[in-house]
């Protein structure tokens, strides 16, 4: 079963690159791993999820080394807004094991 | 496409009563998932269901708690006689069946729980 270990916490100020790095040495061959942003009294809301290498989309990156053993998340330029908890996934198709770590929580200062 | 539902958002139930959350999955998904989440704390998995299916309910307090995802409906959560400890916000996520998809989960909002 894969586990995740996250910081607990980070501060940032804004405008500044943050980068949240979890690790993941168990993963299997068929894990993905997927990030997701929780706000106060908020469900959890998918960010991006990528198997290996670089990921990018509107809203992040995701760097996955060749190991798998650990992926970054890199959210460019944070703003107040991006004030939340970040968790980090790891899991395949019909996984039954969804169990999330306690996650990092991001505060970013003005 | 409708997202995750889940209903009702807010509970209140008296000591000894019963508690029934239902989460409606995005349209063509047949996994659902519950998670508790207590105030300050990280989300804690409860069950994973498919449609008729218990798949995996390890995440379950051994009373009091059930969960099913019938063939037509949603999924329902149940507490039975809660108490003063099960109150916290209760998220139900699903996702699609297909291969390929990774691990994808899409999360409701969540329904918060309070029992005075």
């Amino acid at each position: 079963l894969a586990k995740t270990t996250q910081p607990i916490s980070m501060d940032s100020y804004e405008g500044q690159e943050v980068n949240i790095t979890c690790s993941h040495n168990n993963i299997a061959t068929n894990d993905y791993i997927t990030w997701y942003q929780q706000f106060p009294s908020q469900g959890p809301r998918f960010i991006i999820q990528g198997y290996k290498t670089k990921v990018t989309n509107e809203v992040a990156s995701l760097f996955i080394p060749a190991d798998r053993k650990s992926s970054t998340l890199s959210l460019p330029r944070v703003s107040l807004s991006d004030t939340a908890v970040y968790y980090c996934l790891v899991g395949s198709y019909n996984n039954n094991d969804m169990r999330f770590g306690a996650g990092t929580r991001l505060t970013v200062k003005p | 496409n409708a997202g995750v539902m889940q209903n009702p958002r807010h509970l209140v139930r008296r000591r000894g009563q019963e508690a029934r959350l239902r989460c409606s999955p995005m349209k063509g998904h047949s996994h659902v998932y519950w998670y508790r989440q207590l105030p300050e704390e990280g989300l804690k998995f409860m069950v994973y269901l498919q449609k008729e299916n218990i798949i995996d309910e390890s995440g379950m307090p051994k009373e009091r708690f059930s969960a099913e995802f019938p063939k037509e409906g949603p999924s329902i959560l149940r507490i039975q006689q809660v108490v003063r400890g099960d109150s916290a916000a209760y998220f139900c996520a699903s996702s699609p069946p297909s291969r390929g998809s990774g691990n994808t989960i899409y999360f409701g909002e969540g329904s918060w729980l309070t029992v005075v």
